[in-house]
């Protein structure tokens, strides 16, 4: 089934350790993304690439990173895990990177960090 | 700068009768908008998106929005609720931007289907 796969589906961190949540889609499509999710905040876009080879920062890039290799992943980084960075993290993707495009989200990744 | 509101966080409607969720936006210019369901440990699912063709948009599960671009508002609709409509409803603004596919997300409104 066509779609956006995430890995791990929930983690549990030490602060100050670093960590890779994977991203991969099957769709082809140009732009990834990813967003953090909590409470009462809706979601927010940290970084995002509307294609291949390159990235942009989003809303809430501090301390984070990404990179595009290919078309298919879109890894995203905590270099130095700290507790406020314990969310709920979605991989999208779109067609395009032009506004209105709709996006599809993965299922999600649960990290906690202590 | 570009907003979206969910006036409310919490609605609750026994099955079989009709729901509202509420949105209003701001934007400078004419955006795309749209509404994702959200149900309990899930990603996120477009329900309908609007593009500016016509104004009353239907979407899967028979939910409906109507833009009304004089109210800025854009609230999500379905005659009846089932059970299986529990979950968490986003309202999305896509303004023009040069950048990026930008996405800006309301805080959300749970809505909860009693028996």
């Amino acid at each position: 089934i066509a779609g956006i796969t995430q890995a791990p589906t929930s983690q549990i961190l030490a602060a100050g350790r670093r960590m890779t949540l994977r991203c991969t889609q099957d769709m082809r499509h140009n732009a990834m993304y990813w967003y953090r999710q909590d409470l009462g905040l809706g979601l927010r876009l940290i970084h995002y690439s509307n294609t291949a080879g390159t990235t942009g920062k989003g809303e809430v890039p501090d301390g984070y990173s990404v990179s595009r290799a290919n078309t298919d992943d879109f890894p995203l980084t905590l270099a130095s895990a700290v507790p406020s960075q314990t969310s709920v993290y979605f991989c999208a993707s779109s067609d395009s990177g032009l506004a209105g495009n709709e996006q599809f989200f993965g299922p999600g990744t649960r990290l906690t960090v202590l | 700068a570009q907003s979206v509101t969910q006036l409310d966080s919490h609605v609750s409607v026994s099955e079989g009768t009709p729901v509202l969720l509420r949105c209003n936006y701001s934007s400078s210019y004419s955006p795309s908008l749209f509404w994702y369901v959200q149900h309990p440990n899930k990603g996120l699912q477009l329900l309908l998106k609007y593009t500016s063709a016509a104004t009353l948009v239907k979407g899967i599960n028979g939910f409906e929005a109507e833009f009304k671009k004089s109210e800025t508002s854009f609230h999500l609709t379905k005659p009846s609720a089932h059970m299986s409509d529990a979950a968490e409803y986003f309202c999305v603004v896509s303004p023009f931007s040069g950048g990026y596919n930008k996405l800006i997300f309301g805080a959300g409104t749970r809505l909860a289907v009693h028996p």
